[in-house]
């Protein structure tokens, strides 16, 4: 199984200044035939599922605001949000789907400072 | 659009059958461009892949669940179905049901889950 390890578990950011969350997997998840990574990132608020924000690590999902960015590659991945904004507050989680079983990370917890 | 919503039993008995259902709207289940998976998430915690299945009847399923799950498609009713046997309080959880696609003609995923069910919650307990 890819373990999926995402630091920190939570952090506090003052409205307007940068998040950065970081997701790292035990082994890659680059298919090197295209170098696509097959990471994808999500936003959970409370009594929600969660939203997909990103996909191959750094394409944003319709809709997502361009103050979110993914980037990354290989085994090492961030989730980077700008300018925060109160409803950014919510739990972040990265998942691998380069191969089965899906693995999710731990959650990141984002609050305001 | 496409909307995905789960439903079947809130409470269960310890050792018994869990099963759930999760309804497609909008969409068919039978799409060869799409994986359905079930999820579950307990109180305060993060997300656990259960398993997905696929309408040619290729199945997964995550190894620490394996022996006791079981997802199928019903066709007729545009419905993904999940069955958890011999289940104990670590099952309650609540069980999301997802959506993934995949890239024609290579059988590998092009997306996380782009679309969710709202969740039910199932409770194990006597």
């Amino acid at each position: 199984d890819i373990v999926m390890t995402q630091s920190p578990d939570s952090l506090a950011v003052s409205l307007g200044e940068r998040a950065t969350i970081n997701c790292k997997s035990s082994q890659s998840v680059l298919y090197s035939s295209d170098s696509k990574n097959c990471l994808a990132w999500y936003q959970q608020k409370p009594g929600q599922p969660p939203h997909l924000l990103f996909y191959w690590a750094s394409t944003r999902e319709s809709g997502v605001p361009d103050r979110f960015s993914g980037s990354g590659s290989g085994t090492d991945f961030t989730l980077t949000i700008n300018n925060l904004q109160a409803e950014d507050v919510a739990v972040y989680y990265c998942q691998q789907y380069y191969s089965a079983p899906l693995t999710f990370g731990g959650g990141t917890k984002v609050e305001i400072k | 659009q496409v909307q995905l919503q789960e439903s079947g039993p809130g409470l269960v008995k310890p050792s018994q059958t869990l099963s759930l259902a999760c309804t497609v709207f909008g969409g068919s289940i039978s799409s060869n461009s799409y994986y359905w998976s079930w999820i579950r998430q307990p109180a305060g915690k993060g997300l656990e892949w259960i398993g997905r299945i696929h309408p040619s009847g290729n199945t997964n399923y995550n190894p620490s669940l394996k022996s006791r799950v079981g997802i199928s498609l019903d066709t007729s009713k545009n419905q993904l179905s999940l069955k958890l046997t011999s289940v104990t309080a670590a099952d309650t959880a609540v069980y999301y049901c997802a959506k993934a696609n995949l890239e024609t003609g290579t059988n590998r995923l092009l997306t996380g889950f782009d679309l969710w069910g709202q969740g039910t919650l199932v409770t194990v307990s006597s």
